[in-house]
């Protein structure tokens, strides 16, 4: 069965950096774009960014551009979102999710990893 | 960005009765539309993709239509379980979701 585990949510301050790691299993890793989306607390969802399955094409969103950088090991079955300038708008729930092979639509999620800005 | 908004914020419904859900974007997306269904402390599940084809083990009670700018989410019969947040979100430019609609108990 396809699960996704994320991992790396902490508290750090703004200004600071920080990695999510996400691990994938049950599935051919390199055959999805991946992607990671966002929901602050009480709030809706956006999306964060996304990696295609092997020649790396990437995309953001304007909120994160510069800032975030999302990429992938297939060796690993992993993708992850380095986050740096983090300010306190970043907080959030962030999912890992897998995109169905036709459209920007996702099929699966992960559980989160909380991640706080605050000083 | 197209912006999607969705009516109501808030559905009040009773058990066994029958939900529509709405969502307009701000420009057309033609048939480009998901919905999900999220649950308190829960990661959002895919329901509908293409506006109208459920995803894989979703019930049929689930049921998407609409193109161009006006989409609705229909549950046909409501059950205990699909209390939660519905999410519409388009996908032919850069993805946006709609800021969801509670579907409550009444």
């Amino acid at each position: 069965q396809v699960q996704l585990v994320e991992s790396g949510g902490d508290l750090v301050k703004p200004g600071g950096a920080l990695r999510l790691s996400c691990e994938a299993s049950g599935f051919i890793f390199s055959d999805y774009y991946m992607s990671w989306i966002r929901q602050a607390p009480g709030k809706g969802l956006e999306w964060v960014a996304y990696i295609s399955g092997r020649d790396n094409t990437i995309h953001y969103a304007d909120s994160v551009k510069g800032r975030f950088t999302i990429s992938r090991d297939n060796s690993k079955n992993s993708v992850y979102l380095q986050m740096s300038s983090l300010r306190a708008e970043d907080s959030a729930v962030y999912y890992c999710a897998r995109e169905i092979p036709t459209a920007m639509v996702l099929d699966y999620w992960g559980l989160g990893t909380l991640v706080t800005v605050s000083s | 960005d197209i912006v999607m908004t969705q009516s109501p914020a808030t559905l009040s419904v009773s058990p066994g009765e029958r939900a529509t859900l709405s969502c307009r974007a701000s420009q057309s997306v033609s048939g480009n539309l998901a919905w999900y269904q999220q649950k308190p402390g829960q990661a959002p599940r895919l329901l509908i993709y293409g506006a109208s084809t459920r995803a894989t083990g979703v019930p049929t009670r689930f049921g998407g239509s609409g193109s161009g700018t006006e989409f609705t989410l229909t549950i046909s019969s409501l059950q205990s379980e699909d209390f939660a947040i519905y999410y519409c979100q388009q996908y032919i430019d850069w993805p946006t979701f709609g800021q969801g609609t509670k579907v409550e108990i009444k």
